[in-house]
């Protein structure tokens, strides 16, 4: 079965400084692994994936992951984040039949 | 631009009711997806189809049903809601091939069982 672990359910953090979302996984099929965004009130939306190939992966707001084989390691990083990066974040495992197993998502607060 | 659409963003229903939860997509997506999602526990799977007519339970399907007639409705149904129901309900859609996909999700459902 596969499985996803956030460590953190909350991270404060001021703006402009770096940051680290965690996640660990668990997977008996092909990885593939996902972060979504969920802004308040919003739905999910895709931030950044991993299918196979380089590592790192990246999005267009600055936010980039490193998949972490030996440690089934996906974590998520910004090297300075803003007051528009408040959103839960949450990390997916592909699950065979077109399904997606997540975490149980990371609050990221940002204030000034 | 692509849309899932649930048809309510706030519901309030009272115990016992049958309750029915719609969600539209446009793409043209196999996949199809219910989800509920609580503080502290994540976006957990009740059901999902992956064609017209078919339908998989995924990890919390008690106390819900679903029902895909056209491959562009998924709809969830709470055949006597109880308060424990209450919570935000995600539909989200995917391609066929699924596996190395994006998901496409709604804007949430709230439903209050009083």
């Amino acid at each position: 079965a596969q499985s996803v672990t956030q460590l953190d359910s909350q991270v404060p953090v001021f703006e402009e400084a770096p940051v680290e979302l965690r996640c660990n996984y668990s997977s008996s099929v092909s990885v593939y692994l996902f972060w979504y965004v969920q802004y308040p009130n919003q739905g999910l939306q895709l931030l950044l994936k991993y299918l196979s190939g380089s590592t790192l992966v990246e999005s267009i707001n600055g936010f980039e992951a490193e998949f972490n084989k030996s440690q089934t390691s996906f974590h998520l990083r910004k090297p300075s984040v803003h007051i528009s990066d408040t959103a839960e974040y949450f990390c997916a495992v592909e699950s065979g039949y077109s399904t997606l197993t997540f975490g149980k998502g990371t609050m990221l607060l940002v204030s000034p | 631009d692509v849309k899932v659409t649930q048809s309510s963003r706030y519901l309030v229903k009272r115990t016992g009711e049958k309750v029915f939860l719609e969600c539209v997509q446009d793409m043209d997506h196999e996949n199809m997806f219910w989800y509920r999602q609580d503080p502290g526990l994540g976006l957990r799977l009740i059901y999902f189809s992956y064609d017209v007519k078919m339908k998989e339970k995924g990890d919390i399907p008690e106390g819900y049903s679903v029902s895909r007639e056209k491959k562009e409705r998924f709809s969830l149904i709470l055949e006597s809601a109880s308060t424990n129901q209450t919570s935000m309900y995600l539909c989200a859609s995917r391609p066929g091939q699924g596996g190395n996909t994006e998901a496409f999700f709604g804007q949430g459902t709230r439903l209050t069982v009083v």
